[in-house]
């Protein structure tokens, strides 16, 4: 199995503020590489896919960089409904696997 | 608008069979472009894939499970299906059914509220 590993797990930040979250994978995965939101009582919400394309309907505050065994998932400007867990994913092969998570919470 | 809903006892006894159903609405289960995905989360914890199919019936499972998964699809129905037998307590968890993009790239775009299943005697 790909084994995903995020850091921090989690970290507390302020309205406004730039927050990024890294994630790396045990062998190389290409650019499948997903991103996805959880807030408390609900199911994950696609924020970015192949490592880098935002969702339709993502604010653009949020973005995504790396290719191979790295990445990145960037909040440019923290708003007060970005308050959430966040996981990414690999789908380069089966199983598909996430980290762990990240829990982004208010300072 | 897509939509998926979980549906299944929320209790399930030690030793039995969990089973729930994912019924999707506003598209077709038999697209060609997708995967139908079962994901859980036990409370407090990460996600766990447990396994895909496609709407032909081709399955994948995630090996620390295959020995206690079925996943099947009804396309008359639109749904898809989860068996989980032998279920511990270990096994209690949110189950989430989510849309999988067959080709590149790949990722899960639509899910269902999930569904709390607990297993307890």
């Amino acid at each position: 199995d790909i084994q995903m590993t995020q850091s921090p797990s989690s970290l507390s930040a302020s309205v406004g503020d730039r927050v990024s979250i890294t994630c790396r994978a045990s062998q190389s995965i290409s650019r499948y590489l997903n991103w996805y939101q959880q807030k408390p009582g609900k199911a994950p919400k696609l924020l970015i896919y192949a490592a880098s394309s935002l969702q339709s309907g993502v604010p653009s505050r949020f973005s995504g960089s790396g290719s191979g065994t790295d990445f990145t998932l960037t909040i440019s400007s923290l708003q007060p409904e970005d308050f959430a867990t966040y996981y990414c994913q690999q789908t380069y092969t089966t199983p598909r696997t996430f980290g762990g998570g990240t829990k982004v919470e208010i300072k | 608008h897509l939509q998926l809903q979980e549906s299944g006892p929320g209790l399930v006894k030690p030793s039995e069979t969990l089973s729930l159903t994912c019924t999707v609405s506003g598209g077709s289960i038999s697209s060609s472009s997708y995967y139908w995905d079962w994901i859980r989360q036990p409370p407090g914890k990460g996600l766990e894939w447990i396994g895909s199919i496609y709407y032909s019936g081709s399955t994948y499972y995630n090996p620390s499970l295959k020995s206690r998964v079925t996943i099947s699809v009804d396309t008359s129905k639109n749904q898809f299906s989860l068996k989980l037998s032998s279920v511990t307590a270990a096994d209690t968890a949110v189950y989430y059914c989510a849309r999988e993009l067959l080709e590149w790239p790949r990722n899960f775009d639509y899910w269902g509220q999930g569904t709390l299943v607990t297993v307890s005697s």
